[in-house]
């Protein structure tokens, strides 16, 4: 079964930084585009940041644009967040979501997530 | 704010048919972007229901059907089972922001 599996997270100050980490295992890491998605208390999900296999090209969230950085290392099957000028409303569970395109329908969905890791923005 | 709006909260006994709205705009579902539903159980990370607005992943029960009139999307589930008890959450593309958008999630309470 996939597994996603993310650490990093903990408590910052407002304006602090943070680096979050996503190791996978039991598929083909390298072959699907990677996401975080986070869930704010009281607020929903809220999709951050997508990147394509290779890592060539990423896509942000308007609201996280020019503060937050998605990686990957496929020969360490991992993804990362680099988060900066952290605010009290990126307080969240982050997770980590494979973003696969299923070939058959020629559609793209979140088909398995990691547990998430809690990051709280507070002075 | 969320840019799909969904109801706060739905509820219905077991063995009923209950229905989840996802209302979107012009951009998003209006503009024909595929809609996706996911299920996330108290204290466990979110699962796909249904992936481009009527598909279901195998494993997923028939109980649970997706479809899409306008600029509205809709989950029902019929049957209702206690373990149904969830958050759910639309999702879709959205071209005005050149990016993926959710809904901001229905609590749905098995009586």
């Amino acid at each position: 079964q996939v597994q996603l599996v993310e650490s990093g997270g903990g408590l910052v100050k407002p304006g602090g930084s943070l680096r979050l980490s996503c190791v996978a295992s039991r598929f083909s890491f390298s072959e699907y585009y990677m996401s975080w998605i986070r869930l704010a208390p009281g607020r929903g999900l809220e999709w951050v940041s997508y990147i394509t296999t290779s890592g060539s090209t990423m896509y942000y969230a308007d609201s996280v644009k020019g503060r937050f950085t998605i990686s990957r290392d496929n020969a360490k099957n991992s993804l990362y967040l680099e988060m900066s000028s952290l605010r009290a409303e990126d307080t969240a569970v982050y997770y980590c979501a494979r973003y696969n395109y299923d070939i058959l329908s020629g559609y793209w969905y979140f088909d398995y997530w990691g547990q998430g890791t809690l990051v709280t923005v507070s002075s | 704010q969320s840019v799909l709006t969904q109801p706060p909260s739905v509820s219905g006994a077991p063995g009923q048919r209950v229905t989840i709205s996802c209302t979107g705009s012009s951009s998003n579902i209006g503009a024909d972007y595929d809609v996706q539903w996911y299920q996330q159980l108290p204290g466990a990370a979110p699962k796909v229901l249904i992936f481009g607005t009527t598909n279901r992943p195998s494993g997923v029960p028939d109980r649970f059907s997706g479809s899409q009139s306008g600029t509205s999307a809709s989950l029902a589930i019929s049957g209702l089972q206690t373990e149904d008890e969830a958050d759910y959450y639309c999702q879709s593309y959205d071209a005005s922001l050149s990016g993926l958008v959710f809904g901001g999630g229905t609590k749905l309470t098995v009586l």
